[in-house]
């Protein structure tokens, strides 16, 4: 089955800096990257996610680059915030329905961003 | 538009008991996936259903059941509890016909004592 592996488990910046955390995957049919940030007590929640046939997608100061090639995707933050304070996961999954298919998640990156 | 809704929020259980969590979906949304998510790791894909069948599977033991109702919502059974189980139980909803992304609600937090 499919295996992610996330990296790093913990990530402290500085305010308004950049961060960077990234994933990879086994199984080369999965089609569907999407990336989910859950605060203490919440509910993951989308961020941003990309499809097999796009190798980057934007949305203000996120963004995701895939490496199909490689297995490889990342997600990458830009201006950090306070607010961006949390833990992030990377998923796979794949099908036709990938977004609604089976999510295998990565084991979670602590991001602290600080003042 | 009411999103993912579970109940309950919070239970607490000895070891050997048996649990039923329930979930309701977003609204038009017609799959129901369930997750367990041990303190400090990622969600781990148990099952989901669709047209009130399972139609995958994760890598869980035969304690681990669900049904889905005509209505979407769902339920989650764990039987002969072990303490290992404690952890917070997510569901998932989507529409299986739709390339669009699953949406989570608060989850359950199951404690085994």
């Amino acid at each position: 089955g499919e295996n992610v592996e996330q990296h790093p488990s913990t990530l402290s910046v500085q305010e308004g800096d950049s961060a960077v955390i990234k994933c990879t995957y086994s199984d080369s049919a999965s089609n569907y990257f999407p990336w989910y940030k859950q605060e203490l007590g919440k509910r993951p929640q989308l961020i941003i996610d990309i499809r097999s046939n796009v190798g980057e997608k934007k949305d203000q100061r996120i963004a995701v680059t895939l490496n199909k090639t490689a297995k490889h995707f990342s997600l990458h933050i830009t201006e950090t915030q306070p607010e961006d304070s949390a833990v992030y996961f990377c998923a796979a999954s794949e099908g036709l329905t990938g977004g609604g298919n089976k999510l295998t998640f990565g084991t979670g990156t602590q991001l602290k961003v600080e003042l | 538009d009411a999103g993912v809704t579970q109940s309950p929020t919070h239970l607490i259980k000895t070891r050997g008991q048996q649990v039923t969590l329930r979930c309701s979906p977003k609204s038009g949304h017609d799959t129901v996936s369930w997750y367990q998510q041990a303190l400090g790791q990622g969600p781990q894909f148990i099952f989901q259903y669709y047209e009130e069948e399972e139609r995958q599977r994760g890598n869980f033991p035969d304690r681990f059941s669900g049904h889905q109702f005509p209505n979407y919502s769902s339920e989650l059974n764990v039987n002969a509890l072990l303490l290992g189980d404690s952890a917070l139980y997510l569901c998932a909803s989507s529409f299986r016909a739709s390339n669009q992304p699953q949406h989570f609600g608060d989850g359950t937090r199951l404690s085994i004592l």
